[in-house]
């Protein structure tokens, strides 16, 4: 079946703009979540989706930075008024609650604010 | 703290030869723990997870990893490395339930030698 994908594969942004990422889950899977990947940083937790709603967004490093899901289904990070550190690679993955702990990622969307 | 320590930064290895990057963690309840490895430009793909029972598991690709809670370590071995195995690979700590982010460590690039 289909996995997690994400879109765009990569963003390319001037500072200050905004902008979104899309991540499309696995099928009937509830839980999503985002991280992020930046040099020297490692996996960073961002948020976790439980169906339309976000019980954790502790990792959230700023006010810029916000996310939504719709109908349990596609979810969309959004950061404002991008800043050079925000670059990093975006990556989703969701998992089902029949398979807790087990989260498939999509291919992630590189982000470069320049 | 929690946290995943993955002590080597780089390794070679010639083909053929066998193959074990370390993993340390620190987690305050019973741990769920994970290998996923990621190719350039892709995602992280789940190569093999622990769970309870058994403390040696089985992943894909010929992999494998012991559980040794005296030592929280959580080692990924292979007995004979192929030249396609050349990635970057993250050892992961989590929850049991569902909706648990996932701490990563920084990961270990591995290069092969022909």
């Amino acid at each position: 079946g289909a996995g997690v994908s994400q879109s765009p594969s990569n963003k390319v942004t001037e500072k200050g703009k905004d902008v979104e990422l899309r991540c499309d889950p696995i099928s009937g899977h509830t839980a999503l979540y985002w991280y992020r990947q930046s040099l020297g940083q490692g996996l960073e937790f961002l948020i976790y989706f439980q169906g339309n709603s976000a019980p954790d967004k502790s990792g959230l490093p700023s006010d810029r930075f916000s996310a939504e899901r719709t109908g349990g289904s596609v979810s969309t990070l959004t950061i404002q008024r991008t800043q050079q550190e925000d670059s990093a690679v975006y990556l989703c993955a969701s998992s089902s609650r029949l398979r807790d702990g087990e989260q498939y990622f999509g291919p992630g969307t590189r982000l470069t604010v320049t | 703290a929690q946290s995943v320590t993955q002590p080597d930064i780089h390794i070679t290895v010639s083909e053929g030869a066998s193959l074990e990057l370390r993993c340390n963690y620190s987690y305050g309840a019973t741990p769920y723990l994970f290998w996923y490895v990621q190719s350039p430009g892709q995602g992280l793909q789940l190569l093999l997870k622990y769970f309870s029972g058994d403390t040696l598991v089985q992943g894909i690709k010929g992999f494998e990893a012991e559980f040794k809670r005296s030592q929280s370590s959580f080692n990924l071995r292979k007995p004979s490395v192929h030249w396609s195995d050349a990635a970057e690979y993250f050892c992961a700590v989590g929850a049991p339930q569902a909706g648990t982010a996932l701490i990563f460590g920084k990961g270990t690039t591995l290069s092969v030698s022909s």
